[in-house]
């Protein structure tokens, strides 16, 4: 079965620092998700990604966060300058539709460790 | 804005007992609901959604789900739970129409004893 992909598993940083967290969605996938989840708390959806521009931004997604697709395979979340409060999983998904009834697969999560 | 609660936070089962998850959400228009379980070291999976028809829909592994709107809520149930059902569930909801980001409840770990 075709699955959502990450790298790396787990990313250890400094704040200040920029990380680039990978993902490869399931190949015929047009819709593009990032979400996070700090520990304890719930998954908070961040960023959706569609035809090479963003659809929708949560109000965390700020001028820290872009997304990328820079080539027809992997969809890149880079933070610019990370802070602490940045340490969470990130998980990508991804989804053949966009519109609300298009499931979501998920991957297996980037752990960011921010120092 | 929508927003999602389970109040479950970590239920303890011995095998075979019957599961009931609960989920309440607060949403303004036709939502779309989902559960999804996160076994140890794996993805989040979907295991049932919701989306119009009979309230009562049924996912894989044996789990079900009950929709009543007038209670705004969406139960996981099992009747009877096994060992590897031991993981985290999340109900989750988004909109319709055009709005596809899911929002999250807090999940529950369920640990099944044997």
């Amino acid at each position: 079965e075709p699955e959502v992909t990450q790298t790396p598993s787990h990313q250890v940083t400094q704040m200040g620092q920029e990380v680039i967290l990978r993902c490869v969605p399931i190949s015929n996938h047009l819709y593009f998700y990032w979400y996070r989840q700090i520990l304890g708390q719930k998954v908070e959806f961040l960023v959706s990604f569609y035809n090479n521009e963003i659809s929708e931004k949560s109000e965390i997604f700020d001028d820290q966060f872009s997304v990328e697709r820079p080539d027809g395979s992997n969809f890149t979340l880079k933070i610019r300058s990370t802070k602490l409060e940045d340490s969470a999983m990130y998980f990508c998904a991804s989804s053949e539709r966009g519109r609300a009834r298009g499931e979501q697969y998920f991957g297996p999560g980037t752990r960011l460790t921010v120092t | 804005a929508q927003s999602v609660s389970q109040h479950n936070h970590h239920v303890i089962l011995s095998e075979a007992a019957s599961l009931e998850l609960g989920c309440n959400y607060s949403y303004g228009g036709t939502v779309n609901l989902f559960w999804y379980v996160q076994y140890p070291g794996q993805h989040l999976q979907l295991l049932l959604k919701y989306f119009s028809g009979d309230p009562l829909v049924k996912g894989i592994k044996g789990f079900e789900a009950e929709f009543i709107k007038s209670k705004f809520s969406f139960n996981l149930r099992k009747p009877s739970v096994q060992w590897s059902d031991t993981a985290e569930y999340f109900c989750a909801v988004n909109g319709g129409g055009t709005a596809s980001k899911l929002t999250f409840g807090t999940g529950t770990r369920l640990q099944v004893t044997l």
